[in-house]
């Protein structure tokens, strides 16, 4: 089963503008995750908020997390074509992470 | 440094063909997981090593699916009689810890494709 559902499931974008994708969870959370995926690089890790946070930023990404609406989005600032891929939300029912289904984003030259 | 490997990159079986996918984890690393990735779907986990225990296969989808990591480095990852349902892209990922907030390193993945 999967924890998280993001929206869009598929994001078109020219180079340059900022990409947002959103991501609705269902059971309480200690932190929330989003991976990107491409076949370049495989999956990888981007970036972690807890549940205590409310934003966090790490270069051009910026994640927010609202526990009162179990949601979360990524923000992606000034696009470049290397950010093509899909990107996916995941909480953690350790061990374990639990993926949503992803959102795939086109970044257009 | 190495990151996790995976082998092969690629296979394609006949149904009914029996398969062994490796990973090869980043040195040191305690756990190993195992992801099902359906295509147009995010990593759907499989199983879970500590070493050479293993400690949580319930996403296996059935007894036909077999894991091992018997030196507690190296993982095999074995489908029995394969059907057409079991082709997807299969993830390892290792982390360093069996801690809750051990960042998971992700292999490349080894697509399965069944015919």
């Amino acid at each position: 089963s999967q924890q998280g559902e993001e929206d869009p499931q598929a994001l078109s974008i020219q180079e340059g503008e900022n990409a947002t994708m959103n991501c609705s969870y269902k059971t309480s959370i200690n932190n929330l995750q989003w991976y990107r995926q491409n076949s370049g690089r495989g999956l990888v890790h981007l970036i972690l908020i807890r549940s205590n946070e409310r934003e966090k930023h790490s270069g051009r990404l910026r994640v927010t997390l609202d526990t009162s609406k179990k949601s979360s989005s990524l923000l992606i600032t000034a696009s470049r074509a290397a950010d093509t891929a899909s990107y996916f939300c995941a909480t953690l029912s350790a061990p374990k992470i639990i993926f949503g289904k992803g959102t795939r984003l086109h970044i257009l030259p | 440094g190495a990151g996790v490997s995976q082998s092969p990159r690629y296979k394609v079986a006949k149904r009914g063909q029996d398969v062994a996918l490796r990973c090869d984890p980043i040195s040191g690393h305690v756990s190993l997981f195992w992801y099902q990735q359906a295509l147009g779907q995010g990593p759907e986990f499989l199983t879970y090593f500590q070493n050479e225990a293993q400690l949580d296969k319930s996403g296996l989808p059935s007894d036909r699916f077999f894991a091992e990591r018997p030196e507690g480095s190296v993982s095999t990852l074995k489908i029995q009689r394969t059907q057409q349902e079991d082709s997807a892209v299969y993830l390892c990922a290792s982390s360093l810890g069996p801690g809750t907030y051990n960042e998971q390193f992700f292999g490349p993945g080894t697509r399965l494709t069944v015919l």
